[in-house]
């Protein structure tokens, strides 16, 4: 059971390039969600997919997409790439109901953008 | 919108010693606050968590309070080791609304010295 999965772990993408992140979970989980963590910061989220089919901003979508590809898999893509983009990105999951809110975090994507 | 702030960022102490992380939120509705544990390298990780209608919960040398008045709540680590050296984020929310309306403080670097 591996939980949440990301890929890659690391990244270095030239400002303008574009790239897609990443993630599964093999829990069953009904919510996927995408955070960025920033020093001095926290977690905060940049789209979330409550079920599939569905997909809704969060606290800071501009400049990202998302994809709920199926109930295991929820992508991140960045169409151009800025610096204020570095960042390490967490995907998670959790289920839906009223134990929806316990987030199970994967291990993270460092991305950096020069 | 929901507002954690959480203290200190960073806290050194003593292996034996205990370790307390205090937070405080703005929003009177939000009644779920559970705590991640995030070691180097790794995603958070959901270690004690507490809802508005107890003031208290244990787990073996991790206890939380919480103080609904004040709108505060607090993580105690008791016989502090150094395997608890990791960064801890405090989070709140309207438990059962899913993980997206889940919101972070901005975290407690803990180094438990030798």
């Amino acid at each position: 059971n591996a939980g949440v999965t990301q890929t890659p772990k690391f990244q270095v993408l030239k400002t303008g390039q574009s790239m897609t992140l990443q993630c599964a979970q093999d829990m069953n989980h009904n919510s996927m969600y995408w955070y960025r963590q920033d020093p001095g910061m926290g977690l905060r989220l940049i789209y979330y997919s409550a079920s599939e089919g569905t997909t809704d901003k969060g606290e800071v979508p501009n400049g990202y997409n998302v994809s709920r590809l199926n109930k295991r898999e929820f992508s991140l893509r960045l169409e151009s790439a800025a610096p204020s983009q570095t960042s390490v990105y967490f995907c998670a999951s959790s289920e839906a109901g009223p134990r929806g809110t316990e987030a199970f975090f994967g291990q993270g994507t460092r991305l950096t953008v020069v | 919108g929901e507002n954690v702030e959480q203290h200190p960022s960073t806290l050194s102490v003593q292996e034996g010693d205990s370790a307390v992380i205090k937070c405080t939120y703005s929003d009177s509705a939000s009644n779920y606050f559970p705590w991640y544990k995030q070691e180097l390298g790794k995603g958070p990780q959901l270690i004690i968590d507490i809802r508005s209608n107890v003031g208290e919960k244990k787990d073996q040398r991790i206890a939380v309070t919480l103080n609904k008045t004040a709108k505060h709540f607090s993580l105690h680590i008791t016989e502090t080791q150094p395997e608890d050296s990791a960064v801890y984020f405090c989070a709140a929310s309207k438990k059962g609304t899913g993980a997206n309306n889940l919101f972070f403080g901005t975290g407690t670097r803990l180094t438990v010295i030798p």
